[in-house]
């Protein structure tokens, strides 16, 4: 069975700190793909990053990081320099290989809240 | 604007009524979701559908009914409803196993 845990339920920092959002997996399988969605309070789900098991290349994108190591089954989100748009509720999840993309296991959710 | 549509974003429903909830993707994608977001829960998958054929049903109770008439179309009709349905019911899409996919604002749906 698949699970992801997100223990930060919310998290609360004031605007140019930087904050990481922590994701913890765990999958028997040995290819398995994990994602970081945003969802704003307009309530869709916006995507931001697919990572696959056999990548363990950490990635940055613009403000936006997000470190992979499959030792400790985690797969962290890095926010530099927040600003308040970034406020949102923060998924990861994960799925297996060969499945349908849209069919993936979700952590919890991170309320990340960033105040002026 | 992710090219995935749900109407209506608000419904208001008595638990004797029967509602449809509708979603709508022109992406070209073969697979359709439908996922529930209740309060202080993660989101639950409820159906797969993939060439409009049900490859998953998430033991989902038969008050919901989900109905692909085509790839681009997917409903979610509603009858019988609990109050504990109340929930974000989100619907999405995507090609294949490729990389990701689209999900639409959702339906907030209020059983009363």
């Amino acid at each position: 069975a698949q699970k992801v845990t997100q223990a930060q339920t919310e998290i609360s920092v004031v605007e140019k700190e930087d904050v990481t959002l922590d994701c913890v997996y765990e999958t028997r399988d040995t290819t398995y793909y994990l994602f970081w969605y945003k969802q704003p309070p307009s309530g869709e789900l916006v995507f931001l990053i697919r990572r696959n098991s056999f990548d363990e290349q950490n990635e940055i994108s613009g403000r936006y990081s997000w470190n992979f190591q499959k030792s400790t089954s985690s797969f962290n989100f890095t926010i530099t320099a927040s600003q308040v748009v970034d406020s949102a509720v923060y998924f990861c999840a994960l799925s297996e290989k060969n499945t349908n993309a849209g069919k993936s296991t979700f952590g919890d959710g991170t309320t990340l809240t960033v105040k002026p | 604007e992710t090219g995935v549509t749900q109407t209506p974003r608000h419904l208001v429903m008595g638990m004797t009524n029967k509602k449809s909830l509708k979603c709508e993707q022109h992406l070209g994608h073969n697979a359709m979701y439908w996922y529930k977001q209740s309060a202080k829960k993660p989101l639950e998958l409820m159906f797969v559908y993939n060439f409009k054929e049900q490859t998953e049903n998430n033991s989902v109770p038969s008050r919901f009914s989900p109905e692909c008439p085509n790839s681009s179309h997917l409903f979610l009709h509603l009858h019988t409803l609990q109050p504990e349905d109340s929930a974000l019911y989100l619907c999405a899409s995507s090609q294949d196993f490729r990389v990701r996919a689209f999900f639409g604002q959702g339906t907030r749906l209020t059983v009363v």
